[in-house]
């Protein structure tokens, strides 16, 4: 089955970059979408943005257009999110996630997720 | 962006009780919307899809239904492992967004 594995748990400064990692295994890479989502207590869920592996195309939310950078490495199944100048309101659990349309009766489903990783920035 | 006001915020519930969980997206969002669980310390794990969809695995107590602006998630049968938050998201129109969340409780 799908599973999605993704790196550990980041303890990085203000104005500094991190770039988190997402190991799909259990599917061919390219035939999913990969998704990557935050949390926060304060926030909620909030979708940063969607990369297809297999084109390299992305879509972000323009909430995070110029934070975060969707890229993917096809030759170990691996995505990745690259987040810049980083401010304690960065400071969440990532997750990725792995998503398929299946045709307009059903729609796009985000139906495998990752364990989530932890981003804290302090000083 | 499409709003998702997701109620209750909180909910406790006994054993065996059925309870009813609501999303009303602020414009028609055609059924492409997904019920989450997610417990403590966990991600969240897909539930129902396309509004009504069960994913594999989910026990039959849990169903969903609406449609256009309205949805819902129903629990018939509160189990104690149940006990966990739910979210709704909807995957009509980027940016996809989620509901709030309801925390879901055994009373």
């Amino acid at each position: 089955q799908v599973q999605l594995q993704q790196s550990g748990a980041e303890l990085v400064k203000p104005g500094t970059s991190v770039k988190l990692s997402c190991k799909a295994s259990g599917y061919t890479f390219t035939s999913n979408h990969m998704n990557w989502i935050k949390q926060t207590t304060g926030q909620g869920l909030e979708w940063i943005g969607i990369i297809n592996p297999g084109s390299g195309g992305t879509s972000y939310n323009v909430k995070f257009k110029g934070k975060a950078t969707l890229t993917v490495d096809k030759s170990s199944s691996t995505a990745f999110m690259q987040l810049s100048s980083l401010t304690p309101e960065d400071s969440a659990v990532y997750y990725c996630a792995s998503g398929v349309y299946y045709g307009p009766l059903i729609g796009y489903v985000m139906d495998a997720w990752g364990q989530g990783a932890s981003v804290t920035v302090s000083s | 962006d499409i709003q998702m006001t997701q109620s209750p915020a909180s909910l406790s519930a006994s054993l065996g009780e059925t309870v009813s969980i609501e999303c009303l997206a602020s414009e028609g969002i055609s059924n492409d919307l997904a019920w989450y669980q997610q417990k403590s310390g966990k991600s969240p794990q897909l539930l129902i899809y396309a509004a009504s969809r069960l994913q594999d695995g989910v026990p039959s107590r849990f169903s969903g239904s609406g449609s256009g602006t309205r949805y819902s998630l129903k629990i018939s049968g509160m189990q104690p492992e149940d006990e966990a938050d739910y979210f709704c998201q909807q995957s009509y129109k980027y940016p996809y967004t989620f509901g709030a969340g309801t925390k879901l409780e055994l009373k």
